[in-house]
């Protein structure tokens, strides 16, 4: 597809188990970003990939998760332990440039639930 | 610290009369921003967008409104539709970094 693609749509952990989520950017998109939005609230950035440049992940919540981008297209963000507070909608975006200067694009996004 | 704030968390219109949804930022730093719309179990969308040295940016039925002094944004929607309702997000590009700050969103509901 010509979209970002995220997988899985849908996830139901038990509290304590590791998740991996996976982003497909649009093809040709340097920059990959993850967001999170919570139940509530707005989107909370978590981490940046820009092309072979070292992420931005000041917006990690914990140790606990991790981003990785590999070949420059495909994202998986780990999260490990989870714990009820993790439930959110994990939005993956891309986008050619930098934000606001190229529109950036987000799939439909991943919706956790820790049990 | 909300840097990019909406304080309006919902907002109900008629058909065809005008939406107005507001957005208030902190950092003076920011110089530019955006308005996404979200669909439920969609990713939020692009809308439209304006740089701090404009004070209006318009495209079609959407027109956004900058005050710079104020540090307040608006988009006005003019005619509105049902096919408008949805949760709208401010947002602005970090300075110094590249990612995206946003508001925690505005439900719009447009009546038939």
């Amino acid at each position: 597809g010509a979209g970002v693609s995220q997988s899985p749509s849908n996830k139901v952990t038990e509290k304590g188990k590791d998740v991996e989520l996976r982003c497909d950017p649009i093809s040709g998109h340097t920059a990959l970003y993850w967001y999170r939005q919570s139940l509530g609230q707005g989107l909370e950035f978590l981490i940046y990939f820009q092309g072979n440049s070292a992420p931005d992940k000041s917006g990690l919540p914990s140790d606990r998760f991790s981003a990785e981008r590999t070949g420059g297209s495909v994202s998986t963000l780990t999260i490990q332990r989870t714990q009820q507070e993790d439930s959110a909608v994990y939005l993956c975006a891309s986008s050619l440039a930098r934000p606001g200067r190229s529109t950036i694009y987000f799939g439909e996004g991943s919706w956790l639930t820790v049990v | 610290d909300q840097q990019v704030k909406q304080n309006s968390p919902s907002l109900s219109v008629q058909e065809g009369r005008i939406s107005i949804l507001n957005c208030d930022y902190t950092n003076s730093m920011f110089d530019y921003f955006l308005w996404y719309k979200k669909y439920p179990a969609e990713g939020p969308t692009f809308l439209i967008s304006i740089s701090s040295i404009k004070d209006k940016n318009e495209d079609g039925r959407f027109t956004v409104f900058l005050n710079k002094s104020a540090k307040h944004l608006s988009l006005h929607i003019v005619p509105s539709q049902p096919g408008d309702s949805a949760v709208y997000f401010c947002a602005a590009p970090q300075g110094g970094s590249e990612k995206l700050v946003f508001g925690k969103g505005t439900k719009l509901t447009v009546n038939p």
